[in-house]
């Protein structure tokens, strides 16, 4: 049950708003995880479910989504948003993450 | 919270070998845990979990029957022992942490990641 990640890469500027879409191939899990990787680092879970004005994830990434179609929105964009975006779905004993989203700062 | 895997190296096709991580500041007996890989400049796949008890150990099809998971919960250690290596396993292995304290098997994600361990498979 792969995911598709959409676009694969993406190119925007500071302040700029991006949308990353998530779709899975049938229902499964009514959820997923999203996470941050910057190039040369270990991935980062972006903790999107509670409000998080002081904490590690900035209040410009939220997610939404249901069902077969998710998605990670960054408002705002800033330099340091450049990294590697990947969505991620537990079904049944295994994990899949997507292919990933690189979106690049110009 | 601090995962730190080691154990990474330089290794001959069909040799095996074992993967470390120190987990530290966070309980460790009560998460599940999870090994993920990434293949040099590609994306990240999951390659084991185990739950907090290690009653449950859940492997990707691409290893198992050739890698086993274990955790030592008295020491906060997570292991993945790896045998037949095969060049396709080159990589760098992620150990990291469940989302869930409570989750009797595994949870839906991995709030945190140790900085990877190296593995080369090369005759």
């Amino acid at each position: 049950i792969p995911l598709t990640q959409s676009p694969s890469t993406l190119s925007a500027s500071v302040g700029d708003r991006v949308i990353i879409t998530c779709r899975a191939s049938q229902l499964f899990n009514d959820w997923v995880a999203w996470y941050q990787q910057r190039p040369g680092k270990a991935p980062q879970f972006l903790d999107l479910e509670t409000s998080n004005l002081d904490g590690e994830v900035p209040s410009r990434f939220s997610a939404s989504g249901s069902g077969t179609e998710f998605t990670l929105t960054i408002s705002n964009l800033q330099p340091d948003d450049s990294a590697t975006y990947y969505c991620q779905q537990y079904i049944s004993y295994s994990y899949i993450f997507g292919q990933g989203t690189k979106l690049e700062i110009k | 919270v601090q995962l730190v895997e080691s154990g990474g190296t330089l290794i001959q096709p069909g040799r095996s070998l074992r993967l470390s991580c120190e987990a530290s500041g966070f309980t460790f007996k009560n998460y599940a845990m999870h090994w993920v890989r990434q293949v040099p400049g590609k994306g990240l796949e999951w390659v084991s979990s185990i739950s907090w008890n290690s009653y449950e150990i859940a492997y990707a099809d691409s290893v198992r029957g050739r890698f086993a998971t274990s955790r030592d919960n008295g020491r906060n250690f997570l292991y993945l022992q790896m045998s037949r290596l095969r060049a396709e396993d080159t990589a760098t292995y992620y150990c990291a942490k469940d989302i869930d304290p409570a989750a009797a098997k595994f949870g839906d994600a991995f709030d945190m990641w140790g900085q990877g361990t190296m593995v080369l498979v090369s005759p």
